[in-house]
């Protein structure tokens, strides 16, 4: 079955301390997206690729990196420079598709706790 | 720029009863709108969408149509469950590299 698969589900880690979110996805899409997610609120654009070797900054990059080297990966790394970084993090994806309206598909998410 | 507002929750109602929850829209263009919903511990899932003024999106039960002269996307189920307890965001996608903004959600409980 297609999808996307975000690893591990629960990730704990000391301040100070750099952390990668995996995220892969076996969808052939284009186009993959990082958001933040916080108790009570929305969801917060990190950072998104509309292709291989490019990224852009969404609303609330700072603190975060990616890399797209792959079409099906699109890794997450929490810097120590993120200021509150416990949170639930979610990786989307979309075929870049005017017909489709540009539809996410999303993965189970990555709860980050940062003690 | 583009945004999303829908009603805060959360929304208690028993099982059985109509489901209403409001959202509308600020968007230059033609957007197409969305919503996705969140069950406890989980990603979101695409309920149902809409790409075009006055198109119906459904599914599972649940359905809401686009309208341009209101700018809104309200959601209504005729009967709910208490399986459909879960947080239920609208969206709309701006086609600015696909980005997609999404409203702040709206939690519903549905009580048995």
């Amino acid at each position: 079955d297609g999808g996307i698969t975000q690893s591990p589900k629960y990730l704990f880690r000391k301040e100070g301390q750099n952390v990668t979110l995996s995220c892969e996805q076996n969808l052939n899409h284009d186009a993959m997206y990082w958001y933040r997610q916080d108790p009570g609120q929305g969801l917060r654009l990190i950072y998104y690729s509309q292709i291989v070797n490019d990224f852009q900054k969404g609303d609330i990059a700072e603190g975060y990196s990616v890399s797209r080297e792959k079409k099906e990966s699109f890794p997450l790394t929490v810097t120590s420079a993120q200021k509150n970084p416990t949170a639930f993090y979610l990786c989307a994806s979309s075929a870049g598709q005017i017909r489709e309206g540009y539809e996410q598909y999303f993965g189970p998410g990555t709860r980050l706790t940062v003690t | 720029g583009d945004s999303v507002t829908q009603m805060e929750g959360p929304v208690t109602l028993s099982e059985e009863a109509f489901l209403t929850i409001n959202c509308t829209y600020t968007a230059t263009g033609y957007p197409s709108l969305f919503w996705y919903v969140q069950y406890p511990g989980e990603g979101l899932q695409l309920l149902l969408k809409a790409t075009k003024a006055d198109d119906k999106g459904s599914n599972k039960g649940f359905e809401a149509t686009y309208r341009k002269e209101t700018t809104s996307f309200h959601l209504e189920k005729g009967s709910v469950q208490v399986s459909d307890s879960a947080v239920y965001f609208c969206a709309l996608s701006t086609y600015l590299g696909g980005k997609i903004i999404f409203g702040k959600g709206t939690r519903l409980h549905i009580l048995p």
